[in-house]
């Protein structure tokens, strides 16, 4: 079973539409989590952290769901900027680097 | 003020040349990483350079070796290149060990 695990897409949405993603892990003593954004033939941005008690920024909000093992990223009022893949990351116990997932491409459409 | 760079940016190269990819960070962190990104997108880690210790992920064939000369570079060598070998070779670094990461804008080898 992989470490992490996410819906490849693509999510086509419209301007101004919410969107939401989710990612789940294998390890439930996973502690770290976080959500990278990856533009078109650009390097991976650390876009935030996921905290046990869920953190927002401007339009995003991440959560974590330990029982169910999911961290979640939820994108408000959709921009054509947000257009990108979307990474989730997890660091299992005792591990020597992080865990990709595959990603989440999404495309806001005019 | 770049955080992370890469040199070259692009890489086009015949199978079996040597080639080597260069990788220099000015964030002060003490762990630096080299992943490859394949054709469907998937990041995998190749090497974790922590302190002096060397992380090999077991799975990257011994023609690839990275080189550090002191925390702020880590390079990466490549010997015979083969087709498989074409992808996106991204370096990133950390502030401590396995930690959020920093990446730098990727090099781009294509092995014909």
């Amino acid at each position: 079973r992989k470490e992490v695990e996410q819906d490849p897409g693509p999510f086509n949405v419209p301007e101004g539409a919410t969107v939401a993603f989710n990612c789940t892990y294998s390890n439930s003593a996973s502690q770290s989590f976080f959500w990278y954004r990856q533009d078109c033939r650009k390097e991976p941005k650390l876009l935030m952290s996921v905290y046990s008690s869920g953190n927002e920024d401007g339009r995003f909000t991440a959560q974590l769901n330990r029982a169910s093992q999911y961290i979640s990223l939820l994108i408000r009022d959709s921009k054509l900027s947000d257009s990108a893949t979307y990474l989730c990351v997890v660091i299992p116990p005792g591990a020597n680097n992080l865990f990709f997932g595959t990603g989440t491409r999404l495309t806001v459409i005019p | 003020d770049t955080a992370v760079s890469q040199t070259p940016k692009y890489l086009v190269t015949q199978m079996g040349n040597d080639k080597s990819i260069k990788c220099e960070q000015n964030l002060g962190h003490d762990t630096m990483y080299w992943y490859k990104q394949d054709s469907k997108k998937f990041l995998k880690i190749m090497f974790s350079y922590n302190n002096k210790e060397l992380i090999i992920n077991e799975t990257v064939p011994n023609r690839f070796s990275p080189k550090s000369p002191d925390k702020a570079h880590l390079n990466l060598h490549i010997n015979s290149l083969e087709l498989g070998d074409s992808a996106v070779y991204f370096c990133a670094s950390s502030q401590v060990f396995v930690a959020e990461q920093y990446f730098g804008p990727g090099t781009r080898l294509t092995v014909t």
